[in-house]
């Protein structure tokens, strides 16, 4: 049972626009999110988190919404820039904390169009 | 060099061969992780150390084998392994085994069985 989804395995946004990516959780647990950029061939890098106690982080262009009553994580880009194309994973921490590892979800290809 | 370093980058290996995959780590950080990424699937944590002592082992499988001989080095020793074993094998470290800190990966090792 998966208990971090991105439900969407791909989007496409023109350059200049806001990208939304979205990531659901399951397990109530979960106290502290992440989000991750991926480029083809390297690791995943950090680039922003939040803590269950906030319902926004915001970090530059990044910016992250929580919304503990629906399990619900977001991550805007304003502007998305073609450097931004890459694949995003969310990811949960729980009270269990680095024992348990970060929990991923499979991650969204975003592909920024000039 | 600083960061997470992992070789080799690329691993192609037979059934019957044993190999190790090595990670090394430049960043005083006293938590290390081994990470699989299948194709369509979350990254799918293995192995845990924290101070050298192995303090998680996510049900994975006899044939792959972590050593941890200190603080900055992490290996994942591979014998018998099954095609399906084939996936990104990535390490991370972070600085306490405590939530909220976002991990350091490495570029990964792409491993092949055939």
């Amino acid at each position: 049972d998966q208990q971090v989804k991105q439900n969407s395995p791909s989007l496409s946004v023109q350059e200049g626009r806001i990208s939304i990516l979205n990531c659901d959780y399951t397990n109530s647990m979960f106290d502290y999110f992440l989000w991750y950029k991926k480029y083809p061939a390297e690791g995943p890098t950090f680039l922003i988190s939040i803590s269950s106690i906030k319902d926004k982080n915001e970090d530059g262009r990044f910016t992250v919404f929580l919304n503990k009553s629906a399990k619900h994580l977001s991550l805007h880009i304003v502007p998305s820039q073609p450097g931004d194309s890459a694949v995003y994973f969310c990811a949960a921490s729980g009270q269990g904390g680095g024992a348990d590892g970060l929990t991923f979800g499979k991650g969204t290809h975003l592909i920024i169009q000039p | 060099e600083t960061g997470v370093t992992q070789t080799p980058r690329h691993l192609v290996m037979g059934m019957t061969n044993k190999k190790s995959l090595k990670c090394e780590q430049h960043l005083g950080h006293n938590a290390m992780y081994w990470y699989k990424q299948s194709a369509k699937k979350p990254l799918e944590l293995m192995f845990v150390y924290s101070l050298e002592e192995r303090v998680e082992n996510n049900s994975v499988p006899s044939r792959f084998s972590p050593e941890c001989p200190n603080s900055s080095h992490l290996f994942l020793h591979l014998h018998t392994l099954q095609p399906e074993d084939s996936a990104l094998y990535l390490c991370a470290s972070s600085q306490e085994f405590l939530q909220g800190y976002g991990y350091t990966f490495g570029s990964g090792t792409r491993l092949t069985v055939v």
